[in-house]
């Protein structure tokens, strides 16, 4: 079972930052935070990890809180290309399988 | 990012055959690739775990004769569906597993494969 909670749905305007939203009041200390996103009909793309820390890459940002719990995944400038299911996914430890929710509808609205 | 790839994106084949789907790691060895399977409206479900030179690992529910999985290399795995049937209708998607450095490792997914069986 997956072990995190995500809006089943969210609208951005395009242009605006999107930040997707992710409860894992469960997660252990050497569990990390995975996002990865699916345009229709495609398969997963990776978009960001961490442990801790922030991160940021040329993609997203992630924001983890201090106690661990939740995070926020943040789209700086949505675009249309941007609407997707995006999935949050926490793993227990090195090599385990990813274990996939239902994740977040974004619709980026022009 | 690393690039995973599916042949072919889409498939429609009888009642009673068989199709084979390649996933390759096109820019890194790959030891384990993995094999889901997702139908419409609906998350993504792991089907096996595929291991480089040894037996794959099957998920509960899914048929191991009925779904074959050969890992020859680093950078192929093969998924055959044998004796299709109309409910094996799906989308096959694969991943191969990057082994990285600092204590994780992320998964590459590929573009996935449609499989209508009539």
């Amino acid at each position: 079972d997956a072990k995190t909670t995500q809006p089943t749905s969210m609208d951005c305007a395009e242009g605006r930052a999107a930040n997707l939203p992710c409860n894992h009041s469960t997660i252990s200390g050497n569990e990390y935070v995975y996002w990865y996103r699916q345009i229709h009909s495609q398969g997963p793309q990776y978009i960001i990890h961490g442990l801790k820390n922030n991160e940021t890459n040329e993609m997203a940002s992630l924001i983890i809180t201090e106690d661990r719990k939740s995070s926020t995944l943040i789209l700086p400038h949505a675009t249309l290309r941007d609407t997707a299911v995006y999935y949050c996914i926490v793993r227990l430890f090195y090599g385990q399988n990813f274990v996939f929710g239902p994740g977040t509808r974004l619709s980026v609205l022009p | 990012g690393a690039v995973v790839s599916q042949h072919p994106s889409w498939v429609i084949c009888k009642s009673g055959t068989s199709v084979k789907i390649e996933c390759r790691s096109l820019d890194f060895q790959a030891t384990t690739m993995f094999w889901y399977r997702q139908f419409p409206k609906q998350s993504l479900m792991l089907m096996a775990t595929s291991n480089e030179g040894s037996k794959a690992t099957y998920e509960q529910g899914v048929e191991k004769d009925k779904f074959l999985i050969n890992h020859a290399s680093l950078t192929l795995s093969t998924l055959t569906v044998t004796s299709a049937h109309p409910e094996d209708s799906s989308f096959y998607i694969c991943s191969a597993r990057d082994d990285g450095t600092g204590g994780t490792d992320t998964q590459y997914f590929g573009p996935g494969t449609r499989l209508t069986v009539l």
